[in-house]
């Protein structure tokens, strides 16, 4: 299986930071990489998907990039509705794997 | 809207069994590939299993192979678990979760997941 190793587990920030997620794949994934946010007692909710393309109603501030083996999710203005956990994929192989996740939390 | 809900969850011996169902709503199931993933109490996120839209591919994580069965009803709009000789460590959230791309062979992305279920494996 393809490993997955998300950076930092926690990120204690404050509302406005700019925040950037780093994912790192055991193998090259070419864009076949989507970040997924997660708040306490919900579903995981898609975010963005082949790297950078955002799904519709997310807002704008949350941003992709990356290719092969390291990627980033960046939020560049936190916002108080963005705390959660967030969960790198990759979906090149027919073993979907994800990476342990990130949870961001107010300093 | 697009909906997915779950049931069947709840609390069984270890060594027995449970079959999970989602309901879906608002797209046509049978153009979508499906897809099973869990989350332990306090731990990440990991995919179970994978039914292709017309239900001739199947796929299961190492974890649960020889013991889950994914299936799906395009008739009911609905896609099962059944799990069998269930261990401790298959305690966790179920949540079901739908392809984005349609009449794909994939792999992709999970567009839209359910609420989840919580199964508990426990004597």
């Amino acid at each position: 299986d393809i490993q997955m190793t998300q950076s930092p587990s926690t990120l204690s920030v404050s509302v406005g930071d700019r925040v950037t997620i780093t994912c790192r794949a055991s193998q090259t994934i070419s864009t076949w990489l989507a970040w997924y946010q997660q708040k306490p007692g919900k579903a995981p909710k898609l975010l963005i998907y082949k790297v950078s393309s955002l799904q519709s109603g997310v807002p704008s501030r949350f941003s992709g990039s990356g290719s092969g083996t390291e990627f980033t999710l960046t939020i560049s203005s936190l916002q108080p509705d963005d705390l959660a956990t967030y969960y790198c994929q990759q979906y090149k192989s027919y073993s979907w794997t994800f990476g342990q996740g990130t949870k961001v939390e107010i300093k | 809207q697009v909906q997915l809900v779950e049931s069947g969850g709840g609390v069984v011996q270890p060594g027995g069994s449970l079959r999970l169902s989602c309901e879906v709503s608002g797209f046509t199931f049978s153009d979508y590939a499906m897809h099973w993933v869990r989350q332990a109490p306090g731990k990440g996120l990991e995919w179970v299993a994978v039914i292709s839209f017309d239900g001739r591919s199947k796929n299961y994580a190492e974890s649960v192979k020889g013991r889950f069965t994914i299936s799906r009803d395009s008739s009911k709009n609905t896609l099962s678990l059944q799990m069998n000789s269930l261990r401790d460590e298959d305690t966790a959230v179920y949540y079901c979760a739908r392809d984005g791309v349609g009449f794909s062979y994939g792999p992709n992305y999970f567009e839209y997941w359910g609420q989840g279920n919580l199964v508990t494996v426990s004597s």
